[in-house]
Protein backbone atom coordinates (compact mmCIF):
# COMPACT_ATOMS: atom_id res chain seq x y z
CA UNK A 1 0.00 0.00 0.00
CA UNK A 2 2.77 2.33 -1.20
CA UNK A 3 1.69 6.33 -0.90
CA UNK A 4 4.06 8.11 -2.97
CA UNK A 5 6.47 5.66 -4.97
CA UNK A 6 9.00 6.79 -7.58
CA UNK A 7 11.16 4.10 -10.33
CA UNK A 8 14.05 3.42 -10.35
CA UNK A 9 15.48 3.67 -7.03
CA UNK A 10 19.01 3.82 -8.78
CA UNK A 11 20.04 5.27 -11.52
CA UNK A 12 23.39 4.97 -12.82
CA UNK A 13 24.40 6.31 -16.29
CA UNK A 14 26.86 8.50 -18.80
CA UNK A 15 27.52 12.06 -19.28
CA UNK A 16 25.19 13.23 -22.41
CA UNK A 17 22.51 10.41 -22.14
CA UNK A 18 18.91 11.08 -21.33
CA UNK A 19 16.77 9.87 -18.66
CA UNK A 20 13.51 9.60 -17.12
CA UNK A 21 12.53 9.43 -13.41
CA UNK A 22 8.44 8.27 -12.90
CA UNK A 23 6.24 9.36 -9.90
CA UNK A 24 2.97 7.77 -9.05
CA UNK A 25 0.71 8.33 -5.90
CA UNK A 26 -2.24 6.83 -4.62
CA UNK A 27 -3.20 8.93 -1.84
CA UNK A 28 -5.77 10.87 -4.23
CA UNK A 29 -3.75 13.99 -4.10
CA UNK A 30 -3.54 17.00 -6.79
CA UNK A 31 -0.64 18.17 -6.07
CA UNK A 32 2.77 16.73 -6.58
CA UNK A 33 6.24 18.09 -6.46
CA UNK A 34 10.02 17.36 -7.51
CA UNK A 35 12.74 18.06 -4.97
CA UNK A 36 16.21 17.87 -5.14
CA UNK A 37 18.93 16.61 -2.61
CA UNK A 38 22.37 17.67 -2.80
CA UNK A 39 25.43 15.38 -1.63
CA UNK A 40 25.20 17.58 1.13
CA UNK A 41 21.82 17.21 2.01
CA UNK A 42 20.38 20.01 0.98
CA UNK A 43 16.75 19.94 -0.32
CA UNK A 44 15.63 22.21 -2.74
CA UNK A 45 12.12 22.44 -4.70
CA UNK A 46 12.39 22.24 -8.63
CA UNK A 47 8.85 21.42 -9.97
CA UNK A 48 4.66 21.33 -8.42
CA UNK A 49 2.26 20.11 -10.09
CA UNK A 50 -1.43 20.81 -9.35
CA UNK A 51 -4.26 18.99 -11.52
CA UNK A 52 -1.81 18.55 -14.27
CA UNK A 53 -0.86 22.56 -14.36
CA UNK A 54 2.60 23.39 -13.42
CA UNK A 55 2.33 26.03 -10.43
CA UNK A 56 5.94 25.78 -9.77
CA UNK A 57 9.10 25.84 -11.50
CA UNK A 58 12.42 26.96 -9.92
CA UNK A 59 15.28 28.02 -11.46
CA UNK A 60 15.84 24.91 -13.39
CA UNK A 61 18.09 24.12 -16.52
CA UNK A 62 15.92 23.82 -19.39
CA UNK A 63 16.78 20.25 -19.68
CA UNK A 64 14.46 19.36 -17.05
CA UNK A 65 11.32 18.67 -17.94
CA UNK A 66 8.61 17.81 -15.95
CA UNK A 67 5.82 15.91 -17.35
CA UNK A 68 1.69 15.53 -15.25
CA UNK A 69 0.01 13.03 -17.70
CA UNK A 70 -2.50 12.72 -14.73
CA UNK A 71 -3.07 13.70 -10.97
CA UNK A 72 -1.49 10.32 -9.86
CA UNK A 73 1.46 10.69 -11.73
CA UNK A 74 4.35 13.36 -12.07
CA UNK A 75 7.58 12.50 -14.62
CA UNK A 76 10.70 13.58 -14.74
CA UNK A 77 12.96 14.06 -18.05
CA UNK A 78 16.50 14.98 -17.74
CA UNK A 79 18.45 15.75 -20.87
CA UNK A 80 22.20 15.99 -21.49
CA UNK A 81 22.85 14.59 -18.41
CA UNK A 82 25.66 16.82 -16.48
CA UNK A 83 27.97 14.96 -14.01
CA UNK A 84 26.15 18.31 -11.85
CA UNK A 85 23.13 16.58 -12.08
CA UNK A 86 23.85 13.80 -9.74
CA UNK A 87 21.76 14.16 -6.57
CA UNK A 88 18.76 12.14 -4.97
CA UNK A 89 15.88 13.39 -6.54
CA UNK A 90 12.45 12.99 -4.33
CA UNK A 91 8.83 13.53 -5.42
CA UNK A 92 6.00 14.44 -3.13
CA UNK A 93 2.57 14.75 -3.11
CA UNK A 94 -0.22 17.12 -0.94
CA UNK A 95 -4.03 17.57 -1.00
CA UNK A 96 -4.49 21.52 -2.21
CA UNK A 97 -2.06 24.22 -2.73
CA UNK A 98 -2.49 25.51 1.03
CA UNK A 99 0.80 26.01 2.66
CA UNK A 100 0.11 23.90 5.87
CA UNK A 101 -0.78 20.80 4.17
CA UNK A 102 1.47 17.66 4.89
CA UNK A 103 3.50 16.64 1.71
CA UNK A 104 4.34 12.84 1.66
CA UNK A 105 7.86 12.12 0.50
CA UNK A 106 8.80 8.96 -1.99
CA UNK A 107 11.88 7.12 -0.88
CA UNK A 108 13.52 8.73 -3.73
CA UNK A 109 15.98 8.22 -6.86
CA UNK A 110 19.85 7.97 -6.52
CA UNK A 111 20.93 9.59 -9.97
CA UNK A 112 25.13 9.01 -10.56
CA UNK A 113 26.07 10.81 -13.70
CA UNK A 114 29.51 9.24 -14.51
CA UNK B 1 11.65 36.30 1.31
CA UNK B 2 11.81 32.97 3.36
CA UNK B 3 14.33 31.24 5.27
CA UNK B 4 15.46 28.62 7.38
CA UNK B 5 18.77 28.64 9.62
CA UNK B 6 19.15 25.32 11.48
CA UNK B 7 22.28 25.71 14.59
CA UNK B 8 24.20 22.37 14.16
CA UNK B 9 24.93 20.22 11.24
CA UNK B 10 25.84 17.41 13.85
CA UNK B 11 23.87 16.90 17.38
CA UNK B 12 25.12 13.83 19.81
CA UNK B 13 23.29 13.08 22.79
CA UNK B 14 23.17 9.84 24.99
CA UNK B 15 20.60 7.35 25.00
CA UNK B 16 18.05 8.69 27.66
CA UNK B 17 19.26 12.67 27.20
CA UNK B 18 17.43 15.38 26.36
CA UNK B 19 17.01 16.16 22.45
CA UNK B 20 17.04 19.71 21.04
CA UNK B 21 17.63 20.86 17.48
CA UNK B 22 17.46 24.19 17.02
CA UNK B 23 15.69 26.02 14.06
CA UNK B 24 15.20 29.59 13.15
CA UNK B 25 13.03 30.78 10.53
CA UNK B 26 12.99 34.29 8.57
CA UNK B 27 9.78 35.33 6.74
CA UNK B 28 7.93 38.44 5.88
CA UNK B 29 4.73 36.57 6.15
CA UNK B 30 3.18 34.48 8.72
CA UNK B 31 4.73 30.91 8.13
CA UNK B 32 3.90 27.26 8.49
CA UNK B 33 6.73 25.28 10.10
CA UNK B 34 6.96 21.65 9.72
CA UNK B 35 9.82 19.30 10.83
CA UNK B 36 10.52 16.46 9.04
CA UNK B 37 12.75 13.34 9.64
CA UNK B 38 15.26 10.98 7.12
CA UNK B 39 16.01 7.70 8.03
CA UNK B 40 19.53 6.48 6.11
CA UNK B 41 18.23 5.76 2.35
CA UNK B 42 14.89 6.75 2.89
CA UNK B 43 12.57 9.44 1.66
CA UNK B 44 11.00 12.28 4.29
CA UNK B 45 8.42 11.84 6.80
CA UNK B 46 6.50 14.61 8.95
CA UNK B 47 7.27 14.64 13.06
CA UNK B 48 4.96 17.49 13.02
CA UNK B 49 3.77 20.81 11.70
CA UNK B 50 2.76 24.69 12.98
CA UNK B 51 -0.22 25.99 11.03
CA UNK B 52 -1.06 29.24 13.46
CA UNK B 53 -3.77 27.40 15.67
CA UNK B 54 -1.82 25.70 19.40
CA UNK B 55 2.09 27.11 19.95
CA UNK B 56 3.15 24.03 21.08
CA UNK B 57 2.56 21.14 18.94
CA UNK B 58 2.87 17.77 19.54
CA UNK B 59 4.31 14.85 16.65
CA UNK B 60 4.51 12.06 16.37
CA UNK B 61 7.19 9.50 18.40
CA UNK B 62 7.17 11.60 21.22
CA UNK B 63 8.54 14.93 19.58
CA UNK B 64 7.35 18.50 19.88
CA UNK B 65 8.39 21.60 19.18
CA UNK B 66 7.29 25.40 20.03
CA UNK B 67 6.82 28.09 18.00
CA UNK B 68 8.13 31.57 19.63
CA UNK B 69 7.01 34.22 17.12
CA UNK B 70 9.28 36.86 19.41
CA UNK B 71 12.60 34.93 18.66
CA UNK B 72 10.93 33.59 14.98
CA UNK B 73 11.90 29.95 16.59
CA UNK B 74 10.90 26.72 16.09
CA UNK B 75 13.15 24.23 18.24
CA UNK B 76 12.39 20.54 18.36
CA UNK B 77 12.76 18.73 21.35
CA UNK B 78 12.38 15.38 23.30
CA UNK B 79 12.61 14.69 26.51
CA UNK B 80 14.56 11.27 26.26
CA UNK B 81 16.59 9.98 23.43
CA UNK B 82 16.39 6.50 21.77
CA UNK B 83 18.53 4.81 19.99
CA UNK B 84 16.15 4.38 16.89
CA UNK B 85 16.37 8.45 16.80
CA UNK B 86 19.07 8.86 15.10
CA UNK B 87 18.09 10.58 11.76
CA UNK B 88 18.57 14.01 9.76
CA UNK B 89 15.95 16.17 11.01
CA UNK B 90 14.80 18.92 8.57
CA UNK B 91 13.09 22.16 9.15
CA UNK B 92 10.84 23.52 6.66
CA UNK B 93 9.21 26.64 6.24
CA UNK B 94 5.84 27.46 3.82
CA UNK B 95 3.36 30.53 3.21
CA UNK B 96 -0.23 30.90 2.17
CA UNK B 97 0.15 32.19 -1.00
CA UNK B 98 3.01 30.04 -1.83
CA UNK B 99 1.63 27.06 -3.68
CA UNK B 100 2.91 24.91 -0.64
CA UNK B 101 6.19 25.51 -1.66
CA UNK B 102 8.48 23.91 1.16
CA UNK B 103 12.02 25.75 1.92
CA UNK B 104 14.09 23.93 4.18
CA UNK B 105 17.05 24.00 6.67
CA UNK B 106 20.28 22.53 5.67
CA UNK B 107 19.65 19.75 8.26
CA UNK B 108 20.72 18.41 11.51
CA UNK B 109 22.31 14.95 11.45
CA UNK B 110 21.40 13.49 15.13
CA UNK B 111 23.30 10.59 16.12
CA UNK B 112 21.95 8.81 19.56
CA UNK B 113 24.98 6.76 21.47
CA UNK B 114 24.30 4.18 23.95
Amino acid sequence: DTAVSQTPKYLVTQMGNDKSIKCEQNLGHDTMYWYKQDSKKFLKIMFSYNNKELIINETVPNRFSPKSPDKAHLNLHINSLELGDSAVYFCASSHGTSGYNEQFFGPGTRLTVL
Amino acid sequence: AQSVTQLGSHVSVSEGALVLLRCNYSSSVPPYLFWYVQYPNQGLQLLLKYTSAATLVKGINGFEAEFKKSETSFHLTKPSAHMSDAAEYFCAVSFSGGYNKLIFGAGTRLAVHP
